[in-house]
């Protein structure tokens, strides 16, 4: 049982670049999240989702798109990489509504150069 | 609107209590939480409080809350070197699928 698993660790990218953060997790959990939490500002949420197939915007949603093709897993992207974009993004799941007891992943530090 | 707000920085002496507060605007939400993060780490789940409780004790981990003037404190006694970590506080809410996370509280230890 390896909970929630975040692929890649690190990665540094250039203005204007692509990506694709994964995260899986394998506790059958319904809710998913995506975070970016940077220096003196805790956690802040950029979408989330409540079932496979669905997604909702955050707190923070803009220059970022997912999706949850499938139930473990939820993918975060950049299309366009900006230096504003550096942070360590962390994804969540959780499998009541009301969200407590989120388990997170280890974190992707992610830097736009 | 939503916000939770903690101090930066705490530190303690090994052995001591260490209190880590916590202030909120939303009287709305149900929950409130305390989670801890180690260096390099996700979060972890520490304790938590339904809203309308006033306190929670768990071992060494004192929660109380004060609904009146908004103010949720951790104590963690008798404080050991593996507490160091960031503890945020954050609060729920029955309605919706989020939580919002304070900026969290860095607990150092000092020998």
């Amino acid at each position: 049982n390896a909970g929630v698993t975040q692929t890649p660790k690190f990665r540094v990218l250039k203005t204007g670049q692509s990506m694709t953060l994964l995260c899986a997790q394998d506790m059958n959990h319904e809710y998913m999240y995506w975070y970016r939490q940077d220096p003196g500002m805790g956690l802040r949420l950029i979408h989330y989702s409540v079932g496979e197939g669905t997604t909702a915007k955050g707190e923070v949603p803009d220059g970022y798109n997912v999706s949850r093709l499938k139930k473990q897993n939820f993918l975060l992207g950049l299309e366009s990489a900006a230096p504003s974009q550096t942070s360590v993004y962390f994804c969540a799941s959780s499998y009541s509504r009301e969200g407590h007891e989120q388990y997170f992943g280890p974190g992707t530090r992610l830097t736009v150069t | 609107g939503e916000d939770v707000e903690q101090s930066l920085f705490l530190s303690v002496r090994e052995g001591d209590s260490s209190v880590i507060n916590c202030t909120y605007t939303d009287s709305s939400s149900t929950y409130l939480y305390w989670y801890k993060q180690e260096p390099g780490a996700g979060l972890q789940l520490l304790t938590y409080i339904f809203s309308n409780m006033d306190m929670k004790q768990d071992q060494r981990l004192t929660v109380l809350l004060n609904k009146k003037d908004k103010h949720l404190s951790l104590r963690i006694a008798d404080t050991q070197t593996g507490d160091s970590a960031i503890y945020f506080c954050a609060e729920g809410y029955s309605s919706a699928s989020k939580i919002i996370f304070g900026s969290g509280t860095r607990l150092s230890i000092r020998p």
